[in-house]
């Protein structure tokens, strides 16, 4: 499997634009996860799928954050409209619901680094 | 609620020293623990993991961490520090019956030549 794979890699845009990230989760993961990493806060989680319903979004920002799971292999967080606060690496993570308790690890993609201008 | 703390935002060693991170969870029950690595630009790779098995859980390149119950602990230590061992080291927690991975604040690993 190549892993999480995300898109675009680095992402420069004004602010106000309408910004989207993608996601494609590792085949037969179950949870989907969207964090943002900066450097005051550190890596936040921003919401969670499982099988592609979305579980827990209280770590979204603002109402200009939106995220969307339309299938079991693509993910697409939303920023509409952007500002220079949301400058930032965003990352997505899979992982599957183990057999014992609890989930294995989450993998990550290589993020996206956002900068809005 | 679940949570893990890890303590010193930064560690400084010198090459060929003993790498020490400290990571403290609270939980009721014992979690999974996990300790990831992030180099520059790159996203977060799992160094080792805690499963309920043996307390002492080896990873890769060379680290290795210990579960103490009794301590609420999970540190992450490696016998001798390598130049490419510098990186960010995330301590994270899942609970056994939950669904979500709480992340440290991480520790900035510099390796001194």
């Amino acid at each position: 499997d190549a892993g999480v794979i995300q898109s675009p890699r680095h992402e420069v845009t004004e602010m106000g634009q309408e910004v989207t990230l993608r996601c494609k989760p590792i085949s037969g993961h179950d949870y989907l996860f969207w964090y943002r990493q900066t450097m005051m806060r550190g890596l936040e989680l921003l919401i969670y799928f499982n099988n592609n319903v979305p579980i827990d979004d209280s770590g979204m920002p603002e109402d200009r954050f939106s995220a969307k799971m339309p299938n079991a292999s693509f993910s697409t967080l939303k920023i509409q409209p952007s500002e220079p606060r949301d400058s930032a690496v965003y990352f997505c993570a899979s992982s599957a619901y183990g057999t014992g308790r609890g989930n294995t690890e989450a993998f990550f993609g290589q993020g996206t680094r956002l900068t809005v201008v | 609620a679940q949570s893990v703390t890890q303590l010193g935002s930064h560690v400084s060693v010198s090459e060929g020293a003993l790498v020490l991170l400290r990571c403290n969870y609270s939980s009721s029950v014992p979690p999974y623990l996990f300790w990831y690595v992030q180099y520059p630009n790159q996203g977060l790779q799992l160094l080792l993991k805690y499963t309920s098995a043996a307390t002492l859980v080896k990873g890769i390149n060379g680290f290795e961490a210990e579960f103490k119950k009794s301590e609420t602990s999970f540190h992450l230590t490696k016998p001798s520090a390598h130049m490419s061992d510098a990186a960010e080291y995330f301590c994270a927690v899942s609970p056994n019956t939950g669904n979500q991975f709480y992340f440290g604040t991480g520790t900035s690993l510099t390796v001194i030549p």
